[in-house]
Formats: structure tokens, sequence, C-alpha cells
């Protein structure tokens, strides 16, 4: 079956726009997490939607923001950009809440010029 | 703050058995994580540890100790392809706190 999918693969924007990534789940889970991992911080947990609400939350300012759509597809939208932005943003799906089981996407390349 | 502590950086042989550390603060604490990274790909899930005590699953093994604030993930019979970044990650509340990841390379 179809893995975790995320569109688009690498983006680039300018400080102060926005942006929105998309993550497609493997068929049948709706738990879906979002991560940011750089080089200085590492991986950091962002947001987990289950079943179209919010379950679990990190420490990210409210510029970052997610949603999940009856499909259990997810969306996860950053604003006013910020060259620290600049990382990879890994997508993970499960068929439970709480970030065991996980299987992750390639993730999206996020560059902020 | 949650700090997750482990090594940044170990080395080991072929065969041998490695065990990688990691603490973490209690406090808030709900289970215990761990993380296989290879360079340039996703994280791939390990184990999940809420319980004191060790779980096996074939070569990995995890331990938790809930009142000292520590875990190990142990890895024997090391093969060439577990080089890679093992990640301990603590639950909190709703939130997950990674630690900064423990670079294994395995020489032959």
């Amino acid at each position: 079956k179809a893995g975790v999918t995320q569109t688009p693969r690498y983006l680039i924007k300018t400080r102060g726009q926005q942006v929105t990534l998309s993550c497609s789940p493997i068929s049948g889970h709706r738990s879906v997490s979002w991560y940011q991992q750089t080089p200085g911080q590492g991986l950091q947990f962002l947001f987990e939607y289950f079943s179209e609400t919010q379950r679990n939350k990190g420490n990210f300012p409210g510029r970052f923001s997610g949603r999940q759509f009856s499909n259990s597809r997810s969306e996860m939208n950053v604003s006013t950009l910020e060259l620290g932005d600049s990382a990879l943003y890994l997508c993970a799906s499960s068929s439970r809440v709480g970030n065991y089981g996980y299987t992750f996407g390639s993730g999206t390349r996020l560059t902020v010029v | 703050g949650q700090n997750i502590d482990q090594p940044t950086e170990m080395t080991a042989t072929e065969g041998a058995i490695v065990q990688i550390n990691c603490t973490y603060q209690t406090s808030g604490f709900n289970g215990l994580f761990w993380y296989q990274q290879h360079a340039g790909e996703a994280p791939t899930f390990l184990s999940y540890n809420v319980l004191d005590g060790l779980e096996e699953k074939g070569r990995f093994s995890s331990f938790l100790s809930r009142s000292k604030g520590y875990s190990y993930l142990l890895l024997k019979e090391l093969q060439m392809k577990d080089s890679a970044s093992y990640l301990c990650a603590g639950r909190y509340g709703q939130n997950f706190v990674f630690g900064p990841g423990t670079r294994l390379s395995v020489l032959p």
C-alpha cells in the first residue's frame, strides 16, 4: 500500500510570506503528526490530529497551524515566514493517537530567503 | 524545561553490543520513545516504554526507569546497516520532546 505522501518535496519562500504543506497518510490511518527538523534544534513536535481534531500540540508559536480533513489528509500552514523556519517538515501517520507506531513521509524541505 | 540528554556520537564494532543511554526530566513524564534515523531519511519508530523494565524486539531492546529518569536502547549483534542516528523522545502531556540524537557508527 502507498506510504505517507508529502507535497511538495521542496519549497522556497520569501520572508513574510505564508506556506501550506500537505500530507496524505497511509490509507486507513486517522492520526497525522507534524514535525520540524533542523540541524540546530533537531526534531521537534508540532502537533497531532486525529479524526479532524487536534489532540496534541508542541511549543510552537501561533504562526504554525494545521488542520485535518474528513479523508484524514492534513495540511500545515506557516504564516509570516521567518528565516528560522527553514527546515525539513515531516509528517507521520498512524492508526492510533500518541506518536507510536508512526510511519513518516519523506518530508518537505522549506527554505525561507 | 523538559531536557532530553543523550550522547552525541558512539562507535562500535560489527557483531558487538552497544547501549545508548538517554536521561530525561521526570516531572510530567508519560512515556519514552526511541526512533532510528538513517542519514537523509525519515525517522523510523523503534519502541515505546511506559512502564519500568526491559522490552525486547529482536536485536533491539529498550529499558526504562521512571524513578531515575533514565532509559537505554540496547542493540545486539550489530550490523553495518545499524549505522544511524538514534533519537530518544519523551512524552510530556500533549507534547513530545526529542533529544539531540546519538549518531552511531558501526565499524567492520
